[in-house]
């Protein structure tokens, strides 16, 4: 079953401790993002990654890392995590880029289920 | 001026209604364009892709305005599990050469007896 799995789905932690949520997609997809999804804000996207080792900031990064040194896994890093990163993640993944999903051209995304974050 | 504008309602209709949103985008390098549905918070799924010339999709029709950037989609026969939030997505090339998909935030319906 095509599935973006990511962990932990719930966490609460404290201001300044370093937390890791992964992400693991097994489509063998290439393009992978991360997004935070915050009231009357919609989604909005943290980094992304084209493949391997290739990745780079979206609308919010301030405060993220993340790393894709396999293609399957991207995961995103919180080093010293703050309450105004009191959230919603999800990670998704695709076949391509959003560049290529052209009128009449699908390119599903994949979500997970979503990662409850709270910054105390 | 928000990228992705919709109505966030919420809309509170009885079954068997019909019942549309409309979405606006500001950037006109805008491409492709999509209607995603999420539940009680849990992950987005597509609902369907928005074509040039309109596309229905059973009870569901979508269609685009390249003119006056405006994406709508329209529920017909309303039943009580299309109560969701339904979110509008563009996708923008320029910026980077990978495109960016922008998302709305969201209308919410709800669908009652």
């Amino acid at each position: 079953e095509a599935q973006v799995t990511q962990n932990p789905r719930y966490l609460i932690t404290v201001t300044g401790k370093k937390l890791t949520v992964t992400c693991s997609q097994n489509m063998n997809h290439e393009y992978m993002s991360w997004y935070r999804q915050d009231p009357g804000l919609g989604l909005r996207q943290i980094y992304y990654s084209m493949n391997v080792e290739v990745t780079d900031k979206g609308d919010v990064p301030e405060g993220y890392k993340v790393s894709r040194k396999e293609k399957r896994n991207f995961p995103l890093i919180l080093e010293s995590p703050s309450p105004n990163q009191t959230s919603l993640y999800f990670c998704a993944s695709s076949l391509y880029p959003p560049s290529l999903a052209l009128d009449g051209k699908r390119n599903t995304i994949y979500f997970g289920e979503g990662s409850w974050l709270t910054v105390v | 001026r928000k990228e992705v504008e919709q109505d966030p309602g919420p809309f509170n209709v009885p079954e068997g209604a019909t019942v549309a949103f409309n979405c606006t985008y500001s950037n006109s390098a805008s491409q492709s364009f999509f209607w995603y549905r999420q539940d009680c918070r849990k992950e987005p799924k597509l609902l369907m892709s928005v074509y040039s010339s309109g596309n229905e999709d059973g009870r569901f029709t979508a269609q685009l305005n390249r003119a006056s950037q405006y994406i709508s989609l329209l529920i017909r026969d309303s039943k009580l599990s299309d109560s969701a939030t339904y979110l509008c997505v563009v996708n923008t090339i320029g910026g980077t050469s990978y495109g960016k998909l922008t998302f709305g935030q969201g209308t919410i319906l709800t669908v009652h007896p």
